[in-house]
C-alpha cells in the first residue's frame, strides 16, 4: 500500500550510542519532515526537505541530522543520543512544497527510549 | 510567529453527547487549517481540512469552520461513539511557501458508553 514507512517501530538506545530512523514514501512527495512528539507539547518538527539535496532545520534540530539524496527516502540520524531524546518520532510528506492546502502523509511512528 | 492553541484534555463524554474541541490560531497571510486524528498507538491521520476563511471541512461526522474574524477552526460532532476515543489535534500550515504544518500541543478524547 502506498504511504510512509518507517522502520524501526521501537528502539531502545543507550547515552552516546548513534543510531539512523528510515523513512521512506512511495508517493513521490516533494516535501517530507520529521517530528518529533512528547506529552503536552504536540508535534515539534525537526527537520524538513522541499526536495531531494535540500534540507532545512525545523524548531528542534539540535542533536540530528539528515539528508535527503532520493524523493523517497528521508533518514534522520541521531549523533549521540541522550535521555532528552526520548519521544516518538513521526515521519510525514506532503505532494506540494509551495501549498499550505494539503494534508500530510504520516508513518506510524517510532519510539525511541534512550537510557 | 505562527502558533495553534487547544483547549486542554482529557475530554470525556458518554456515547452520542456532542462535541467541540476548541482551536485558535495566530498566523501571519493566510493559512489552511487541519484537524489531524490519533487513534492508541498509530500515527496522525487528516482528519479534515479548510483552505479559506468560512470554509467548512467535513469528515466521518466532524465538522470545523474557519473563522478569520475568530481566528478559530473548532472542531464539533453532534454525536460521538466510543470509536471516537483517540488524540485530536488541530494545525494550520505554516506559509513562507513551503508546506510546513505546526501543531497544536493535541486534545485527548475520551468516549464512554
Amino acid at each position: 500500500n502506498a504511504g510512509v514507512t518507517q522502520t524501526p517501530k521501537f528502539q531502545v538506545l543507550k547515552t552516546g550510542q548513534s543510531m539512523t530512523l528510515q523513512c521512506a514514501q512511495d508517493m513521490n512527495h516533494e516535501y517530507m519532515s520529521w517530528y518529533r512528539q512528547d506529552p503536552g507539547m504536540g508535534l515539534r518538527l525537526i527537520h524538513y526537505s522541499v526536495g531531494a539535496g535540500i534540507t532545512d532545520q525545523g524548531e528542534v534540530p539540535n542533536g540530528y541530522n539528515v539528508s535527503r539524496s532520493t524523493t523517497e527516502d528521508f533518514p534522520l540520524r541521531l549523533l549521540s543520543a541522550a535521555p532528552s531524546q526520548t519521544s516518538v518520532y513521526f515521519c510525514a510528506s506532503s505532494p506540494m512544497r509551495t501549498s499550505g492546502s494539503y494534508g500530510y502523509t504520516f508513518g506510524s511512528g517510532t519510539r525511541l527510549t534512550v537510557v | 510567529g505562527n502558533s495553534v492553541t487547544q483547549m486542554e484534555g482529557p475530554v470525556t463524554l458518554s456515547e452520542e453527547a456532542f462535541l467541540t474541541i476548541n482551536c485558535t490560531y495566530t498566523a501571519t497571510g493566510y493559512p489552511s487549517l487541519f484537524w489531524y486524528v490519533q487513534y492508541p498507538g498509530e500515527g496522525l491521520q487528516l482528519l479534515l481540512k479548510a483552505t479559506k476563511a468560512d470554509d467548512k471541512g467535513s469528515n466521518k461526522g466532524f465538522e470545523a469552520t474557519y473563522r478569520k474574524e475568530t481566528t478559530s477552526f473548532h472542531l464539533e460532532k453532534g454525536s460521538v461513539q466510543v470509536s471516537d476515543s483517540a488524540v485530536y489535534f488541530c494545525a494550520l500550515s505554516g506559509g513562507g511557501g513551503y508546506n510546513k504544518l505546526i501543531f497544536g500541543a493535541g486534545t485527548r478524547l475520551a468516549v464512554h458508553p
